[in-house]
């Protein structure tokens, strides 16, 4: 299947992590992206993950791959307000041209 | 580069109306692809491209109609719309597979449709 599933909301508070979490079904996925979307705007690659990698740190995104639960997470540091969006988890498979996407988890940040 | 835009930003339509979606790049991209965005479903693929003259459909390809006569437009026409189509449409480019920044899809800002 081509499912890739997402918890649809998060709340946290200003200065603690964030922590998005993401399943996919394809086991020959081989990239897992996460993209950032602002109201009113298109989505804007944050980071993504090759297959072979277990975990990814860029600033305060780091990126956690469980190939074989087949789970992804995000964790973003020092969450500020500037945080609040949705967040899409994506696949896309050897060669493949066509991106899957998740439904999004929006992010919220309480002061 | 202007990079994905699309045109127009926001539309309504009646039921039964035809109208097409634009979308154009300027980074020689040869990946094009059509989204549309619901609420709590994420984006749904409608159709995508390879290259000029190539298309294949996506997720959700009825209703929807696409070419590809040149690398840099990519359209989207509806032929009778529905209020069931009534989304936010994203179209985004990327390079092909193999070729630098192959893993960085760009987004337009969107399209909002309205079918009453």
């Amino acid at each position: 299947g081509e499912d890739v599933e997402q918890s649809l909301f998060l709340s946290v508070r200003e200065g603690d992590s964030s922590v998005i979490n993401c399943t996919y079904t394809d086991s020959s996925s081989t990239y897992l992206y996460w993209y950032k979307q602002e109201p009113g705007a298109g989505l804007q690659l944050l980071t993504y993950i090759f297959s072979n990698m277990d975990m990814k740190q860029d600033q305060r995104l780091t990126v956690l791959l469980n190939k074989k639960d087949k789970h992804l997470s995000l964790r973003i540091a020092d969450t500020q307000t500037g945080d609040s969006a949705i967040y899409f988890c994506a696949e896309r498979r050897s060669s493949a041209s066509k991106i899957i996407f998740g439904s999004g988890t929006r992010l919220s940040i309480r002061p | 580069n202007a990079g994905v835009t699309q045109t127009p930003k926001f539309q309504v339509l009646k039921t039964g109306q035809s109208m097409t979606l634009q979308c154009a790049q300027d980074m020689n991209h040869e990946y094009m692809s059509w989204y549309r965005q619901d609420p709590g479903m994420g984006l749904r693929l409608i159709h995508y491209s390879v290259g000029a003259g190539i298309t294949d459909q996506g997720e959700v390809p009825n209703g929807y109609n696409v070419s590809r006569s040149t690398t840099e437009d990519f359209p989207l026409r509806l032929l009778s719309a529905a209020p069931s189509q009534t989304s936010v449409y994203f179209c985004a480019s990327s390079p092909a597979h193999g070729t630098s920044g192959y893993n960085e899809q760009f987004f337009g800002p969107g399209t909002r449709l309205t079918v009453l």
